[in-house]
Order: C-alpha cells, then sequence, then structure tokens
C-alpha cells in the first residue's frame, strides 16, 4: 500500500513555544491530507482536511489559528501548534488519499507524532 | 449524520480461537466501511474495506467482515487468533457524499493469551 511518513515521531516542547510537525506521501502525490488528533484511549478526532493550494478546512471546536495547516505541496502537508499548551499534549495523526486507487479512495496514515508540552 | 458504534471496548480471546470484533454503523446514505489496525507505536493499517460491492469482505491477516444492511453491522471475524493480532482496531465509516471523512468508532482492545 502507500506509504506516509511523519516527522518528528515525538517531541517535547516548552509551554509556549511553537512545534511544526510534517506529513508526507512517499509514493504518491496527495491533494488532500487530514490531520487527526487522538487522545490515550480513545478514538481519532479530525481535526482539519488539508487541500493542497488552498486553505484547509477545519472542524468544529477547532481553533484555526491554534492548529496551523499548510499543504504546499503535492506531497507535504504541515501542522503547526502554536503557542502550545500542556492541554495540546496528545497524539497526533496524518492521512492522505491515494487518487491512484479505483473507486473509493483509502486512507493512508502516518505513523503519528507524539506531543509532551511540558 | 453518520456514526460507528463498537460495542466491546476490550476483547480477550485464546491464541487458536475464533476471533469477533463488533461494529454497528448509522448512515444516511450507502456508507463505505473499513476496519483499521493499530499496533503500539506505529501507524493504522487498513485490513480490509467495503465498498458496496461482495458484501463479504476478505482482509489482510486472515482477517474478514461481513456487511449485513438489514442489521448496520459490519464486524470483523477471523478463525483462529495469533499472539500478533493483540493490537487496537477501529471500525470507520465514510460516504461519498461526506467529502470521505472518516468517522471512526471508538475501538476495540485485542488481547490474545496463550
Amino acid at each position: 500500500g502507500a506509504v506516509v511518513s511523519q516527522h518528528p515521531s515525538r517531541v517535547i516542547c516548552k509551554s509556549g513555544t511553537s512545534v511544526k510537525i510534517e506529513c508526507r506521501s512517499l509514493d504518491f502525490q496527495a491533494t488532500t491530507m487530514f490531520w487527526y488528533r487522538q487522545f490515550p484511549k480513545k478514538s481519532l478526532m479530525l481535526m482539519a482536511t488539508s487541500n493542497e493550494g488552498s486553505k484547509a478546512t477545519y472542524e468544529q471546536g477547532v481553533e484555526k489559528d491554534k492548529f496551523l495547516i499548510n499543504h504546499a505541496s503535492l506531497t507535504l502537508s504541515t501542522l503547526t501548534v502554536t503557542s502550545a499548551h500542556p492541554e495540546d499534549s496528545s497524539f497526533y495523526i496524518c492521512s492522505a488519499r491515494d487518487p491512484r486507487q479505483g473507486g473509493v479512495e483509502t486512507q493512508y496514515f502516518g505513523p503519528g507524532t507524539r506531543l509532551l508540552v511540558l | 449524520a453518520q456514526s460507528v458504534t463498537q460495542l466491546d471496548s476490550h476483547v480477550s480471546v485464546s491464541e487458536g480461537t475464533p476471533v469477533l470484533l463488533r461494529c454497528n454503523y448509522s448512515s444516511s446514505y450507502s456508507p463505505s466501511l473499513f476496519w483499521y489496525v493499530q499496533h503500539p507505536n506505529k501507524g493504522l493499517q487498513l485490513l480490509l474495506k467495503y465498498t458496496s460491492a461482495a458484501t463479504l469482505v476478505k482482509g489482510i491477516n486472515g482477517f474478514e467482515a461481513e456487511f449485513k444492511k438489514s442489521e448496520t453491522s459490519f464486524h470483523l471475524t477471523k478463525p483462529s487468533a495469533h499472539m500478533s493480532d493483540a493490537a487496537e482496531y477501529f471500525c470507520v465509516v465514510s460516504f461519498t457524499g461526506g467529502g470521505n471523512k472518516l468517522t471512526f468508532g471508538t475501538g476495540t482492545q485485542l488481547k490474545v493469551e496463550l
């Protein structure tokens, strides 16, 4: 299947700083990528849909000024957590749709980024 | 609106015995349904997907699931559990009219004992 990578795999930062997480589709071009947040023992919550060349679409309740998304190329989307606070500590996962798949477009997930804000 | 209910948060089986992970869905449109598996410290991996073709779907690692419209169910089964099957399993629904957004169930933790 298609491969999606994330970097870094884990990051620790001080409260008030900003953290950038990268999501790359390695063997296909993804016009659309998705960012999820997963709390411990909980399901994945869609945060936003990242569209190449245009503004991201945020889900209700997600602060767009807090979670900045940039999808500057067909293989890279970035999520920047601005002025991070301890409550932003979580597991962030990205996914990308492979347009080469016929029929229903399956999402392929990155391995996730563990963020800890001290 | 669409939603997914995974009826069991934890399932424990003995190695070599059958696995049944239950999933019921709600969707106003013809849904696409998926099962994903998440091993510790690893990314979500697609096990199988239903996309309105055959109702019995075979996936990787011996897993399969049957789409039953009358019961709005998409239960995941495997005839014989292996230790390596221990992981978190997510039932997921999407529909074309919803921009292909995925709605995740709350997950089922599968434990496999010797």
